[in-house]
């Protein structure tokens, strides 16, 4: 497709019960992000892949946190035993990177329109 | 200290003033900054990245970057209704570094 694409757009479950999210990046893109925003609040960094470079993960709350990328392309994060405080959305960005030769990426990111999460 | 402070609001500007957005970030050795707009409902959209230290221009956008303050801000001339949103500052290291942004200002342009 043209544009980055998350789904589910919503799910909601149950408090205890495991989720995934996936999330398939601009064709050719080497970066992909995940972050979460609730309700009024900012962008909270989750995890961060780069090519092939093992994935910067320092974002992630909790173990019950995790993702993985397969192939440099789709990405899928996945919550276990989702607790009430999980409830956000969840945006996948991808973007082009430039490495070496004193050169450095764009870092223009571009989003999905998001998985909300409801954990009731 | 978070890493990318900005002002919460919301600012409140007339239609037609000039609409100045700050943003200060902690990691002095950050090197690209960008400020995205994000209407209510949606997903984050660039309006303009900088790199080096002084202004740039883009249409009714300019983006000012200080790095010895550790300091970028936006400013919108002749705001719009249509301005209306949050503006998150985004800020990323090096190029094999995360982004981070900060938790936005809510601008509102009142006609």
């Amino acid at each position: 497709g043209a544009g980055v694409s998350q789904s589910p757009s919503n799910k909601v479950t149950e408090k205890g019960k495991d989720v995934e999210l996936r999330c398939d990046p601009i064709s050719g893109h080497t970066a992909l992000y995940w972050y979460r925003q609730s309700l009024g609040q900012g962008l909270e960094f989750l995890i961060y892949f780069q090519g092939n470079s093992a994935p910067d993960k320092s974002g992630l709350p909790s173990d019950r946190f995790s993702a993985e990328r397969t192939g440099g392309s789709v990405s899928t994060l996945t919550i276990q035993r989702t607790q009430q405080e999980d409830s956000a959305v969840y945006l996948c960005a991808s973007s082009l990177a430039f490495e070496g030769s004193g050169r450095w990426g764009t870092g223009e990111l571009f989003f999905g329109e998001g998985s909300r999460l409801t954990v009731l | 200290q978070k890493e990318v402070e900005q002002n919460s609001g919301p600012l409140s500007v007339p239609e037609g003033a000039i609409a100045s957005l700050n943003c200060t970030y902690s990691d002095r050795v950050s090197q690209s900054f960008f400020w995205y707009r994000q209407y209510s409902g949606k997903s984050p959209e660039l309006i303009m990245s900088i790199y080096s230290n002084g202004d740039k221009e883009d249409g009714r956008f300019t983006a000012q970057l200080n790095k010895a303050s550790q300091y970028v801000s936006l400013l919108i001339r002749d705001s719009q209704p249509s301005d209306s949103a949050t503006y998150l500052c985004a800020v990323k290291r090096s190029s094999a570094s995360k982004i981070i942004f900060g938790s936005g200002t809510r601008l509102s342009i009142r006609p």
